[in-house]
């Protein structure tokens, strides 16, 4: 997985509450990326960063929020869980030479239940 | 935005013989692509990529061609093995955007 590590792995919570989602990099690549994956709508991205503390929306960004404080941490949060949410969710990374066009390596993904 | 077509049948082939699975892909200004596998309960995996500067590149077992003229994205997998029953997604890039655009996947069957 690329030196990719996701956190927790799984995660069962109730409709309301914040959950936060961890992925941690070794690689020191620059781009960082959120997707959830959902039967019969494949990978969609939530939001991506491109350096410290710069973030920006995806596809699906309505009701997560994302934080990078440092390069090698990227953070999912759910203010409030929806049922809506429950999902597996994905972290990626891409190389710093190839900027964002390059390939994405992916994490070994977080399944998230929301009750 | 515009988004790649992957016809998502299952592909059920037999150990030995060689696959192929198909992806279609409708911006023309897509430059790059990329193949993925992915596994039950696993993250995807980065089998082959290709920009669109080139029509056809080998990897271990796997080809993956580009015929930009139909917008038209094929992998290859040689000798299929057990091993490769998964779900496999193409992805494009368009330049000047800094995220990809994911198919919604196929699945590889294989049987011994």
């Amino acid at each position: 997985d690329a030196g990719i590590t996701q956190s927790p792995r799984h995660k069962v919570t109730e409709t309301g509450t914040p959950v936060t989602l961890r992925c941690h990099q070794t690689e020191n690549h620059r781009y960082m990326y959120w997707y959830r994956q959902d039967p019969g709508h494949g990978l969609r991205l939530i939001h991506y960063s491109y350096g410290v503390k710069d973030t920006d929306k995806g596809e699906v960004s309505d009701g997560y929020s994302v934080s990078r404080s440092k390069t090698e941490d990227f953070l999912l949060t759910l203010e409030s869980a929806t049922s809506s949410q429950t999902s597996v969710y994905f972290c990626a990374i891409s190389d710093i030479a190839g900027g964002p066009t390059d390939t994405q390596y992916f994490g070994p993904g977080t399944r998230l239940t929301v009750l | 935005g515009e988004s790649v077509g992957l016809h998502l049948p299952t592909l059920s082939v037999q150990e030995g013989d060689n696959s192929i699975i198909n992806c279609a892909y409708s911006n023309s200004a897509s430059d790059y692509f990329i193949w993925y596998k992915q596994e039950s309960g696993k993250g995807p995996q980065f089998i082959i990529d290709i920009r669109s500067n080139m029509d056809k590149r080998q990897g271990q077992r796997v080809t993956v061609l580009l015929n930009k003229t139909v917008k038209h994205l094929s992998l290859q997998i040689a000798a299929t093995q057990p091993g490769d029953s998964a779900v496999y997604f193409c992805a494009e890039n368009t330049s000047g955007y800094s995220t990809l655009t994911f198919g919604k996947g196929t699945m590889l069957l294989v049987s011994p």
